[in-house]
């Protein structure tokens, strides 16, 4: 069975610190791992899918990285309005469904 | 364009109405899906349709009955629901093209059951 398993649950920055979040998984063949954004009240905003491991993906102050058993998203000077729920989810090679981890809730303070 | 959209934004209603959500993409994506989520808990998978064909079904009970009427609307059709119901409703759409995979959310109905 796939599991997605995302740390920290909760992460507090101030504005311009660099951290990253942490996104591993277990997974029979890996399609493809996805990266969401969500802010409250409003549907998954699709930021990255990464396919093998090596990848990088960037976007803005966003980089997303993919080894074979974990992912990383790296918030390079985040801002305030990167403040949100970043949620990870994988798919396997032999399948159409989505199964994500539980999220990160990131706030960053001015 | 890579937009979902959903009708309507919230709804409320009676344990014996019957309602139905709307979904709409026209990004030409083949699958579609709805999903439903609680309060700070990820999108739990529902149901699934593959070129109009639902696909997969998630064990969602009867009173939930999903219907693809073309390859660009997804409906989800409510009755007799139970408060316990009450959650946001997403629909996505995905594509394979090019090696490159996409699943786009739409904004979500916040369904609330009295």
């Amino acid at each position: 069975e796939d599991q997605v398993t995302q740390s920290p649950e909760a992460l507090r920055l101030q504005e311009g610190e660099s951290s990253s979040l942490n996104c591993s998984y277990t997974v029979s063949g890996l399609r493809g791992l996805f990266w969401y954004r969500q802010d409250p009240g409003k549907g998954p905003e699709f930021l990255f899918t990464l396919y093998s491991a090596g990848e990088e993906k960037e976007k803005e102050r966003l980089k997303a990285t993919l080894t074979k058993k974990e992912s990383f998203l790296h918030i390079t000077a985040p801002k305030p309005e990167d403040s949100a729920t970043y949620l990870c989810a994988v798919k396997e090679t032999s399948g159409s469904r989505l199964t994500f981890g539980e999220g990160t809730q990131l706030t960053v303070n001015p | 364009d890579t937009e979902v959209t959903q009708t309507p934004k919230h709804l409320v209603m009676g344990m014996t109405n019957k309602k139905s959500l709307k979904c709409e993409q026209h990004m030409g994506h083949r699958a579609m899906y709805w999903y439903k989520q609680k309060a700070k808990k990820p999108p739990e998978l529902m149901f699934v349709y593959s070129y109009e064909k639902l696909s997969i079904n998630e064990s969602v009970p009867s009173r939930f009955s999903p219907e693809c009427p073309n390859s660009s609307l997804l409906n989800l059709h409510l009755h007799a629901l139970q408060p316990e119901d009450s959650a946001l409703y997403l629909c996505a759409s995905s594509q394979k093209w090019g090696g490159q995979e996409t699943q786009y959310f739409g904004p979500g109905t916040r369904l609330l059951v009295l």
